[in-house]
């Protein structure tokens, strides 16, 4: 089974700022990771994901993410926020084997004003 | 529009009535799952398909959930007896079984039990 952290529920941060959403997963089998954002009324949509190779996966609006496996960590950052970047971002895990269900965080809301 | 698709989007409905959602994948996916989020939490998995087999149900799935997917395209999610508890947003996603577990998602259908 998995279990997935995200420690920060909200996240207020002001515009241009630079941010971190916290991801810990603990797993007893090899995972894939992702984080999916989802902004007010809409459904989930896939920011970036890590399944091998280069431990840092970048997303096409500048967020990045790095996957730590001595801490099972996948940390999510940004070097300067827009105010479109508000939403609630979820980190999640599946297992490498079935690929199958995903295990979601509880999520942290991304407050980013002027 | 190519994307996942639910209906209905929102459905209110009285204790102990019957509901039943719809979910339209993206054409060329075998795989299709329902998770169910309530507020401020992560979407929970409920049950997944592959074609038309139902391969995993949740514990969360009580017997008054059934799921179909008659022909390996659609699927249908049925509530009998709904109760307050049930309240929450269902999500539906859908995969290709080659993909790294990289899911899609649906809109959603938001269900308020009165």
């Amino acid at each position: 089974a998995q279990s997935v952290t995200q420690l920060d529920s909200q996240v207020p941060v002001f515009e241009e700022a630079p941010v971190e959403l916290r991801c810990n997963y603990s797993s007893s089998v090899s995972v894939y990771l992702f984080w999916y954002v989802q902004y007010p009324n809409q459904g989930l949509q896939l920011l970036l994901k890590y399944l091998s190779g280069s431990t840092l996966v970048e997303s096409i609006n500048g967020f990045e993410a790095e996957f730590n496996k001595s801490q099972t960590s996948f940390h999510l950052r940004k070097p300067s926020v827009h105010i479109s970047d508000t939403a609630e971002y979820f980190c999640a895990v599946v297992n490498t084997g079935t690929a199958s269900k995903l295990t979601f965080g509880t999520g942290t809301r991304l407050q980013v004003t002027l | 529009d190519t994307g996942v698709s639910q209906d209905p989007r929102h459905k209110i409905t009285k204790r102990g009535q019957n509901v039943t959602f719809r979910c339209d994948p993206i054409s060329e996916h075998n795989r299709l799952y329902w998770y169910r989020q309530t507020l401020g939490q992560g979407p929970e998995f409920l049950t997944y398909f592959q074609n038309e087999a139902q391969l995993e149900k949740s514990r969360l799935l009580s017997d008054r959930f059934s799921a179909e997917r008659p022909k390996g395209s659609f699927s249908t999610l049925e509530i009998q007896r709904t109760e307050q508890g049930d309240s929450a947003m269902y999500l539906c996603a859908s995969s290709p079984i080659q993909g790294g577990g990289e899911q899609f998602f649906g809109p959603g259908t938001r269900l308020t039990v009165l």
